[in-house]
């Protein structure tokens, strides 16, 4: 069955960076689009862009250019996201999803930052 | 980028009872395939979201037939006949026709 596995929260001092996976399995890893999303407690869902494994196409929403960079493992199927220069305001769960449909998703991880 | 209005922000209704939540986007959702890339999600307290409907109308895997999307262009609906104590939760819609993605508001569904 298809199924995307986060990583564990992670807490982080301002400034610093974290790197976020979702670990894809029950399907063809180079063949669908990995999306990733952005919710700030009892706040709605932001995309953040998307990778599509299977040539490393990127496209990142305007707002968190800079801000986050998606990498891709194939031979792990696993993809990344990095966040950079966090803020306060990068505290927030973040998701994977598969796909346009969002047929898929990880099950989220909590990233604070404070220090 | 596109503005997803969701409406209402939240409802309260009894188990069997029917409801409908309201999408508009402030461009059409068509896209140049033809397709209309409008979904519909719920949240479950505490849970990631899991996807009901797809291109409007489609339904999920695995999704009970109380859930019906319809639509076109800029207006959307979602209907849920009959809720039932496990359709507690967020409803999120969101649009995949034009990047950025949007996601509406969300709809905040309470059980009385």
């Amino acid at each position: 069955q298809v199924q995307l596995q986060q990583s564990g929260a992670e807490l982080a001092k301002p400034g610093t960076s974290v790197k976020l996976s979702c670990k894809a399995s029950g399907y063809t890893f180079t063949s669908y689009y990995i999306y990733w999303v952005k919710q700030r407690p009892g706040q709605g869902l932001e995309w953040i862009g998307y990778i599509y494994p299977g040539n490393g196409g990127t496209y990142y929403s305007e707002k968190f250019k800079g801000k986050a960079t998606f990498t891709a493992d194939t031979s792990s199927s696993t993809a990344y996201m990095l966040l950079g220069s966090l803020t306060p305001e990068d505290s927030a769960y973040y998701f994977c999803a598969r796909s346009r449909y969002f047929d898929y998703w990880g099950q989220g991880v909590m990233v604070t930052v404070s220090s | 980028d596109v503005v997803m209005t969701q409406t209402p922000p939240s409802l309260s209704v009894a188990i069997g009872q029917s409801v409908s939540i309201s999408c508009k986007s402030s461009q059409s959702l068509v896209h140049s395939d033809g397709k209309t890339y409008l979904n519909w999600l719920l949240q479950n307290p505490g849970q990631s979201p899991k996807r009901l409907i797809y291109q409007v109308s489609n339904l999920g895997s695995g999704v009970p037939d109380r859930f019906s999307g319809t639509g076109s262009e800029k207006d959307f609906t979602l209907k849920i006949s009959r809720v039932e104590a496990e359709d507690l939760g967020v409803y999120h819609c969101v649009q995949a026709t034009h990047v950025p993605l949007t996601f509406g508001s969300g709809t905040k569904l309470e059980i009385k």
